[in-house]
């Protein structure tokens, strides 16, 4: 059974740019949330999605969004860096709908610097 | 909104002593609480998971309780050593809603 992967590892951008962070869910699973952590803090959700769809956003602006493919695979997409964007970025996967008890299985998470 | 507070924020022990890092939280209604422990720079490792009907949760060496109505959690490491030393992260799943809340962890240093 493959765990959650993400990728890339590390990540160097320059302010106004545009990224996009890759997670591939473990197997079977069908929601992949999203989490920033930066330095010295508990990690923040940014949002949630089920079956392609999203269904939960936490307070983060709209350059910040996401897609889900149809293997539950995701993409974090953020436009107009900023520099307080810099953090790490963490994906987890879980077999639920979201709201329920599931436990949510962290990837090794993704190192966005942005100068 | 749920408050997940970790005491202390950092911890320095020698060798061999027991660890005790404390969790809270402000709303009692949830499906499990869960401990991680984080090395620098690095993803997330699941330690233990206590669902809501339970009242403690062991693994070898580390033991954690889960007091709901008085929203506490508290992880004991017993007979640190020094591959203990990182940050552990305690998370509440609410019953109303999707994510994890995190605090902001406990940085534990064992000293040889």
């Amino acid at each position: 059974e493959t765990g959650v992967t993400q990728s890339p590892t590390h990540l160097i951008k320059t302010r106004g740019q545009q990224v996009t962070l890759r997670c591939s869910s473990q197997s079977g699973h069908n929601t992949v949330s999203w989490y920033q952590q930066a330095l010295g803090q508990g990690p923040q959700f940014i949002f949630q999605y089920y079956r392609e769809e999203e269904n939960g956003r936490g307070n983060f602006p709209p350059r910040f969004s996401g897609l889900q493919f149809p293997n539950y695979s995701s993409e974090l997409n953020v436009n107009a860096l900023e520099l307080d964007d810099s953090a790490l970025y963490l994906c987890a996967s879980s077999p639920g709908a979201g709201r329920g008890p599931d436990t949510q299985y962290f990837g090794p998470g993704t190192r966005l610097t942005v100068l | 909104k749920q408050e997940v507070t970790q005491i202390p924020a950092a911890l320095s022990v020698p060798e061999g002593e027991n660890l005790v890092l404390n969790c809270s939280f402000t709303d009692s209604a949830i499906y499990n609480l869960q401990w991680f422990r984080q090395d620098p720079g690095k993803g997330l490792t699941s330690l233990l998971l206590i669902q809501s009907s339970q009242r403690e949760q062991t693994s070898g060496r580390l033991n954690a309780s889960l007091d709901k109505s008085s929203g506490r959690s508290t992880l004991y490491i017993a007979a640190s050593q020094p591959g203990d030393s990182a940050t552990y992260l305690c998370a509440v799943k609410l019953v109303s809603d999707y994510k994890l809340s995190f605090g902001a962890g406990t940085t534990v240093t064992v000293r040889a």
